[in-house]
């Protein structure tokens, strides 16, 4: 089976950096995906990582160990329009790359 | 605007009465998705086309669910008989065939079963 974990909630003030970890269980590995949803509005695509290592994409970054099934999103500089959801998700292996979704981790960034 | 469209955005039904919405995909992309979604949770998938075909239902859609997509094109999602667990929004999402896997998310279909 799958199983994402990430914190629930997260809080911190504007111009800071954040961390939000996830951790996974997948019976095989096709990457992991970062997605963005602020409340009432569709998931958008943050990041996407198949290797291991450091992607840095403006003030976000995604980390990935497949060694220890864990992941991390780095948000530097942050701003009010961050306070969002972010939802870590695996494409299940063999099942046409559905995503399996952690629950989200809820930020709330502040002044 | 080329992104993925669904219809309608909100939708309140009694229950017991059957409801219908409609997802758009990207116009290239062959892959496409429906998703459902309650408050403090991921989305959970429910089932997946690839061209017309309905490659895969979740244990998640019951017989009162069923979803088509006629053309290969845009699908529409039924749900017959609703309850009020049925409340949550119903997301669709799209991918090329091929690529790296980003699945491009639609608004999302808001639905309340009173």
């Amino acid at each position: 089976g799958q199983n994402i974990d990430q914190p629930t909630e997260m809080t911190a003030t504007e111009g800071a950096i954040v961390q939000i970890n996830c951790t996974y269980q997948t019976s095989g590995f096709n990457g992991l995906f970062w997605y963005q949803q602020h409340a009432g509005e569709a998931p958008t695509f943050l990041s996407y990582n198949v290797l291991d290592g450091l992607e840095e994409k403006g003030r976000f970054s995604s980390f990935l160990s497949r060694s220890k099934g864990y992941s991390y999103l780095l948000l530097k500089e942050l701003q009010m329009k961050d306070s969002a959801s972010y939802l870590c998700a695996v494409p299940r292996s063999g099942g046409y790359n559905k995503l399996i979704f952690g629950a989200g981790t809820r930020l709330a960034v502040h002044p | 605007d080329t992104g993925v469209s669904q219809d309608p955005r909100h939708k309140i039904t009694k229950r017991g009465q059957n409801v219908t919405f409609r997802c758009d995909p990207i116009s290239e992309h062959n892959r496409l998705y429906w998703y459902r979604q309650t408050l403090g949770q991921g989305p959970e998938f429910l089932t997946y086309f690839q061209n017309e075909a309905q490659l895969e239902k979740s244990r998640l859609l019951s017989d009162r669910f069923s979803a088509e997509r006629p053309k290969g094109s845009f699908s529409t999602l039924e749900i017959q008989r609703t309850e009020q667990g049925d409340s949550a929004m119903y997301l669709c999402a799209s991918t090329e065939e091929g690529s790296t896997y980003e699945q491009y998310f639609g608004p999302g279909t808001r639905l309340t079963v009173t």
